[in-house]
């Protein structure tokens, strides 16, 4: 069976600081990956997808980046943290475009 | 710009009650429509996918349809219990350039009381 795992489960950050956020998948190979955020309020947002490594798309301009370095590992990053980073990131996959998306646990962020 | 509304955006109801969540989009040019349950503080988990050529899908005690003219999709619960409490999300893929964008409803929290 397929399994999504996210670390850090909770990460506080001085504003400024850098961040590295890690998503793996097992049991699958060349998942469709995403990254999305959910802030207080709001629904969820997609941040970036990738179908392949090395090949990230960003669905909009931010302070993060995204990478793929290898086939079910999907990192998110930024050098500098604003406080507007704070929010709870959820990495999901899916064998497919038209197939269900299944998600990780979940990071949740403080930028302080 | 594709846009997810759900109503109510807070329930509360008895322990045995059947319940309707709502869901409304505004473009209907969807590839398919997806209700989500999310616990406090957890990640996601799929409960039902209704294709675009579906009018519905049941699982268990849910049943969701969808009527893609009108931009709304109904997640029926039957005979609800306290372990259904969490907040449901619905979300639309959009067909075309942003076939990859699942754009999200903001929810409905919905409490079940003993």
């Amino acid at each position: 069976s397929q399994t999504i795992h996210q670390w850090p489960a909770t990460l506080v950050q001085p504003v400024g600081s850098p961040l590295s956020l890690e998503c793996t998948v097992e049991g699958t190979s060349n998942p469709n990956l995403y990254w999305y955020r959910q802030a207080a309020g709001r629904g969820l947002q997609l941040l970036f997808y990738s179908v392949g490594i090395g090949q990230i798309s960003s669905e909009v301009p931010q302070n993060l980046s995204a990478s793929r370095p290898q086939d079910r590992q999907f990192i998110l990053s930024s050098k500098k943290l604003l406080l507007s980073d704070s929010g709870f990131y959820l990495c999901a996959w899916a064998r497919t475009i038209q197939e269900t998306q299944y998600f990780g646990p979940g990071t949740r962020l403080l930028v302080l | 710009k594709q846009e997810v509304t759900q109503i109510p955006a807070a329930l509360s109801v008895p322990e045995g009650e059947n319940l309707v969540l709502n869901c409304s989009f505004t473009d209907s040019a969807i590839y398919n429509l997806q209700w989500f349950r999310q616990d406090p503080g957890k990640g996601l988990t799929s409960l039902l996918l209704i294709q675009s050529s579906q009018r519905e899908q049941t699982s268990g005690r849910l049943n969701a349809s969808l009527d893609k003219s009108s931009g709304r999709s109904t997640l029926y619960i039957a005979a609800s219990q306290p372990g259904d409490s969490a907040t449901y999300l619905c979300a639309v893929k959009v067909s075309g350039a942003g076939s990859y964008q699942l754009t999200f409803g903001k929810g409905t929290k919905l409490s079940v009381i003993p």
